[in-house]
């Protein structure tokens, strides 16, 4: 299986600043198939990034994906207050569809 | 719109089986895979399986191979996710999820049903 690292495994910012979040890959990610997830309590994740860096319909520029290979990133740009949640990564590249354990964004 | 209906919440004895119902709505079922994915409270998700509703075809997650049955009613829209020898670290939320067209991710997930194991 591809084991996915995300990195920090929290991150506690300001409104107005610029979040990071990093997914290492085990080994090389198929046709770059990597997708980013927004997850809020209560609720299924939201796609937010598929292709490592396309925006899936209706989510803001501020969110960029990039990133080839084994090592990919999220960039959350202008952060506000509802950008507070739990994001994971996701591989699409080779079965099983494996996920990161997450990163827990905190807006201060 | 596209909608993914799960069935309700579910409470089972160690050693138990539990089936999980996911029923489309607003596209045709065959036109699809369904996957399933799990999620142990304070945990990352897992991807269990997916079926082909087309043809039954199914590719499961080497974890769950041998404990968990994918199967689907094309007359109802509706795929099953079947659980069995539960024990208590399978008490989680499950999802049924699709992707869209071109679209290499979960675009449209269903409520998600929680399965608690528990003696």
């Amino acid at each position: 299986d591809i084991v996915l690292t995300q990195s920090p495994d929290t991150l506690s910012l300001s409104p107005g600043e610029r979040a990071t979040l990093s997914c290492r890959a085990s080994q090389t990610i198929n046709n770059n198939y990597l997708a980013w997830y927004q997850q809020k309590p209560g609720q299924a994740p939201g796609l937010l990034i598929y292709g490592a860096s396309s925006r899936a319909t209706g989510i803001p520029d501020r969110f960029s994906g990039g990133g080839s290979g084994t090592d990919f990133t999220l960039s959350i740009s202008r952060l506000e207050p509802e950008d507070s949640a739990v994001y994971y990564c996701q591989q699409f590249g080779t079965s099983p569809y494996t996920f990161g354990q997450g990163t827990k964004l905190e807006i201060k | 719109q596209v909608r993914l209906v799960q069935s309700g919440a579910e409470v089972k004895r160690p050693g138990a089986s539990v089936k999980v119902s996911c029923q489309a709505f607003g596209y045709t079922l065959t036109n699809y895979h369904v996957n399933w994915v799990r999620q142990v409270p304070g945990q990352g998700p897992e991807w269990m399986g997916i079926i082909n509703p087309a043809d039954g075809n199914t590719n499961k997650s080497p974890k769950f191979q041998g404990r968990v049955i994918i199967t689907r009613d094309t007359s109802t829209s509706t795929v099953y996710m079947e659980m069995s020898s539960l024990r208590s670290e399978d008490t989680a939320m499950y999802f049924c999820a699709r992707v869209a067209t071109g679209v290499k991710g979960f675009v449209y997930w269903g409520q998600g049903t929680l399965v608690t194991v528990s003696s």
